[in-house]
């Protein structure tokens, strides 16, 4: 299968400071990057769309400014959470699909736990 | 709007002891139904694609099934490594993925 890598593993970072969180397709380009959160013993829940050369589409309940998403070439997308706050600890998970246009496949990354103290 | 449903929630099984795990979905236009597999604290790892009503697919231990309605994934003769959460997820047009809540599997040995 394809592969997709996010750095860093972990992050433990003090409240109103800003991370980053980068996600890359090893083996493929993609054009579309999906990030995802999950909270413990719960399902992903989509968070934004992630498109190359374009702005991101952030599902409804998402605020934007909060979690900024740039999608710079076809093997790279960075979600930078701003100005964190404890509530914003959790697992983030990217993903792509080898082929655009669905519906195919999404290949997950290993995800990113954020702690913010 | 589009659902996914997972069923159990969890399961254990002894080594050896074969079930199945449900997922139902709404009849709303599906393009694609999805398996991964998710062990704790690691993204989820692609099983399977199923596209449409009768289709099959299968991967050592694992079968997956797809009917009008919901999809199964049997599990036979399971192994303590099979232990981890399984989960559905639904393609109804795009290229967004709804997830099920998972199944959260424990083969006991």
């Amino acid at each position: 299968g394809a592969v997709v890598s996010q750095h860093p593993s972990w992050v433990i970072c003090k409240s109103g400071t800003s991370v980053k969180i980068e996600c890359r397709s090893l083996d493929f380009q993609a054009t579309t990057m999906f990030w995802y959160r999950q909270f413990p013993k719960q399902s992903l829940m989509l968070m934004a769309t992630s498109n190359e050369g374009s702005k991101a589409t952030y599902e409804q309940g998402v605020e934007k400014d909060k979690f900024l998403i740039n999608h710079a070439s076809l093997t790279l997308s960075t979600l930078t959470v701003t100005s964190a706050h404890p509530e914003d600890s959790s697992f983030y998970i990217c993903s792509a699909p080898t082929l655009a246009g669905g519906p195919h496949e999404q290949f997950f990354g290993p995800g990113t736990r954020l702690t913010v103290l | 709007e589009d659902q996914v449903t997972q069923s159990p929630e969890a399961l254990r099984l002894q080594e050896g002891e074969s079930s199945s795990l449900n997922c139902s979905y709404t009849v709303s236009g599906l393009r694609g139904l999805f398996w991964y597999r998710q062990d704790p604290g690691k993204g989820p790892e692609f099983l399977f694609t199923l596209y449409s009503a009768g289709e099959e697919k299968e991967k050592e231990r694992l079968k997956a099934t797809l009917t009008k309605k919901e999809s199964f994934l049997h599990i036979t003769a399971p192994k303590p490594e099979d232990s981890a959460t399984y989960l559905c997820a639904s393609n109804f047009g795009n290229e967004k993925l709804t997830f099920g809540t998972g199944t959260r599997l424990t083969i006991i040995p």
